[in-house]
């Protein structure tokens, strides 16, 4: 089973900063935190990931808690195109292996 | 996004067939994964690897094989396909510790 739980649904304002939570309470000191989103039918799309510190890249801010118990994806001015699944995962054993659950449905209003 | 191929893209075929789906890199990228995606499950996977004739089982491995002779080609085989094994197939690679990138994937439907 999948090692996080998020909000099946969400909605955002288009040029409004969208905030995705995740919680992953059962986190291990060297797992890392990873952030994906699926547009439409198309294969999963990286986005960032953190292990303790926050993050930013060109795409999204990842915020987490200082117990590591959470985290926040950060869309900072979110258009049309942000409207997809997001994922939150734990990256868990030797393989890269990746729990996906069925993450965030996040549709940005006009 | 790293050069990932799947073939076929879409698939029918009947209960009881064989059928193989093909995943191709071009990034020379040493993990490859096989997941499956159905409604109400996200994501789960089915197999991966971590080289060469290196392959381990993921969550949902009965019922699927999986093989890798080559580092850029990671194959996908029902061995007797059944109807719920109709999904969406997406391959995905990393390098060494890093994201995961995926393929376009495949529609298989078993009729």
């Amino acid at each position: 089973d999948a090692k996080t739980t998020q909000p099946p649904s969400m909605d955002c304002a288009e040029g409004r900063a969208a905030n995705l939570p995740c919680n992953h309470s059962t986190i291990s000191g060297n797992e890392y935190v990873y952030w994906y989103r699926q547009i439409h039918s198309q294969g999963p799309q990286y986005i960032i990931h953190g292990l303790k510190n926050n993050e930013t890249n060109e795409m999204a801010s990842l915020i987490i808690t200082e117990d590591r118990k959470s985290s926040t994806l950060i869309l900072p001015h979110a258009t049309l195109r942000d409207t997809a699944v997001y994922y939150c995962i734990v990256r868990v054993g030797t393989g890269n292996q990746f729990y996906f659950g069925t993450g965030t449905s996040l549709t940005v209003i006009p | 996004d790293a050069g990932i191929t799947q073939s076929p893209r879409h698939k029918v075929t009947e209960t009881g067939t064989p059928v193989t789906l093909r995943c191709h890199q071009t990034e020379n990228h040493r993990y490859m994964y096989w997941y499956r995606q159905d409604p109400g499950h996200g994501l789960r996977l089915i197999h991966y690897s971590y080289g060469v004739k290196d392959t381990d089982k993921g969550e949902v491995s009965d019922g699927y094989s999986v093989s890798r002779s080559k580092t850029e080609d990671f194959l996908l085989t029902l061995e007797s396909a059944t109807s719920s094994q109709t999904s969406v197939y997406f391959c995905a690679t990393a390098l060494v510790g890093e994201e995961q990138y995926f393929g376009p994937g495949t529609r298989l439907t078993v009729t």
